[in-house]
């Protein structure tokens, strides 16, 4: 079974379209991310939700905004796409918390969604 | 904040070399540390994570790192790589008791047959 799974994998759209990609996770986890990877690898978080609640707001353009019906699901909506949204996004999810007194935090991520906007 | 540095942008290896990537942060206090691969096309995987305890960490597929604090590094090692070992490899850094991750910028790695 797939832990952190998104769809799609794939989404070719125009400049000015509004588009959804959905991630859900398997793992019982309580934190979910949404990283961005642009075209030089570079990998930058962008959104977290902790139980539904928004805990990481990173510097994001209001077009773009996530949506966390349960703990299990993180979707992003992206409205008015410029080319400059083109690069991969990649859903996390994460267990965390303290353990013999050591605070420990390990992300599992998605397969990512390659968005290309035209 | 904090970050977190990755030296070598490129590295290209002949099949059987040995490998050292380096990687150091900018954060004073407890850490988590791990070091992910990506594959060309695919997702993250997690090589290896440090948490507490032995500083040197065995990883998945021959991989090791060894934390040292008083260098805030946590440096990616492997005797001798093969060509499927090809591939971005990113070094990452959450502060203990916080839950951002942050990202090196990568390396890519290339083995020569």
């Amino acid at each position: 079974d797939t832990a952190v799974s998104q769809t799609p994998k794939y989404l070719v759209t125009q400049m000015g379209n509004d588009k959804s990609i959905k991630c859900e996770q398997n793992l019982g986890h309580d934190t979910m991310y949404w990283y961005k990877q642009d075209s030089k690898k570079f990998l930058k978080i962008m959104f977290s939700y902790n139980n539904k609640e928004l805990i990481i707001n990173e510097t994001v353009p209001n077009r773009f905004s996530p949506k966390s019906p349960d703990k299990a699901h993180l979707n992003l909506h992206i409205n008015s796409l410029e080319l400059g949204d083109s690069a991969v996004y990649f859903c996390a999810s994460s267990t965390h918390g303290t353990s013999g007194g050591t605070y420990y935090n390990e992300q599992f991520f998605g397969p990512g969604t390659r968005l290309t906007v035209l | 904040a904090q970050s977190v540095s990755q030296h070598n942008h490129h590295v290209i290896l002949s099949e059987a070399a040995s490998l050292e990537l380096g990687c150091n942060y900018s954060y004073g206090g407890t850490v988590n540390l791990f070091w992910y691969v990506q594959y060309p096309g695919q997702h993250l995987q997690l090589l290896l994570k440090y948490f507490s305890g032995d500083p040197l960490v065995k990883g998945i597929k021959g991989f090791e790192a060894e934390f040292i604090k008083s260098k805030f590094s946590f440096n990616l090692r492997k005797p001798s790589v093969q060509w499927s070992d090809t591939a971005e490899y990113f070094c990452a850094v959450t502060p203990g008791g916080y839950q951002k991750v942050t990202f090196g910028i990568g390396t890519k790695l290339q083995v020569i047959p």
